[in-house]
């Protein structure tokens, strides 16, 4: 299996623009979590879903941000407008119903300016 | 969830064993105890949980104190590229993991 994986890895953008990350799951896997991480924050989840469903998304932290999950292997995450204080690391995980055993993408560094 | 306790940093020689701790004294009885790894630049990686018995798998050791408030995790011969941040996190059945800020494990030479 290739794992988890997100698109693009690297992301410059102007502030005001919009952003869109992308995640596709382990095959299989029915819960995907994104989570973002700063330096100041550390690693913070911001949404996740079971079978495409939003079931939490307190972390999320304004309405600039957004996320979707059409179908069990393609999840996004968009920013819109974006702000430097977007700028972090951007982690998408999966895992099978009944563990805590998540596996975790490389990561998108989005650097907005 | 209940709340972890972690040395902020620790070393370790490169071939001894690595104990890393973790508090975690307010845990209850259905929570599991799993360590995640973060290399520098790399998403978390599971490493191993446990409930109540001690585990083992081919990455490491999990000790866990018979009332449950603490755990050891043990990387027997560690190496440098052992060398990340280690996350104790105690969870129950709600399929959300809550990071803290770690443990930086540093293997020297």
């Amino acid at each position: 299996d290739a794992g988890v994986i997100q698109s693009p890895r690297h992301e410059v953008t102007e502030m005001g623009q919009e952003v869109t990350l992308r995640c596709k799951p382990i095959s299989g896997h029915d819960y995907l979590f994104w989570y973002r991480q700063t330096m100041m924050r550390g690693l913070e989840l911001l949404i996740y879903f079971n079978n495409n469903v939003p079931i939490d998304d307190s972390g999320m932290p304004e309405d600039r941000f957004s996320a979707k999950m059409p179908n069990a292997s393609f999840s996004t995450l968009k920013i819109q407008p974006s702000e430097p204080r977007d700028s972090a690391v951007y982690f998408c995980a999966s895992s099978f119903s009944g563990t805590n055993t998540q596996y975790f993408g490389p990561g998108t560094r989005l650097t907005v300016l | 969830d209940a709340k972890t306790t972690q040395p902020p940093s620790m070393d370790c020689a490169e071939g001894r064993a690595a104990n890393l701790p973790c508090n975690h004294s307010t845990i209850s009885g259905n929570e599991y105890v799993y360590w995640y790894r973060q290399i520098h630049s790399q998403g978390p990686q599971y490493i191993i949980h446990g409930l109540k018995n001690n585990e083992t798998n081919e990455m490491a050791s999990l000790i866990i104190t018979e009332d449950r408030k603490s755990s050891t995790l043990i990387l027997p011969h560690a190496t440098l590229r052992d060398t990340a941040v280690y996350y104790c996190i105690v969870t129950g059945s709600n399929y959300k993991l809550t990071f803290g800020k770690g443990t930086l494990l540093t293997v020297n030479p």
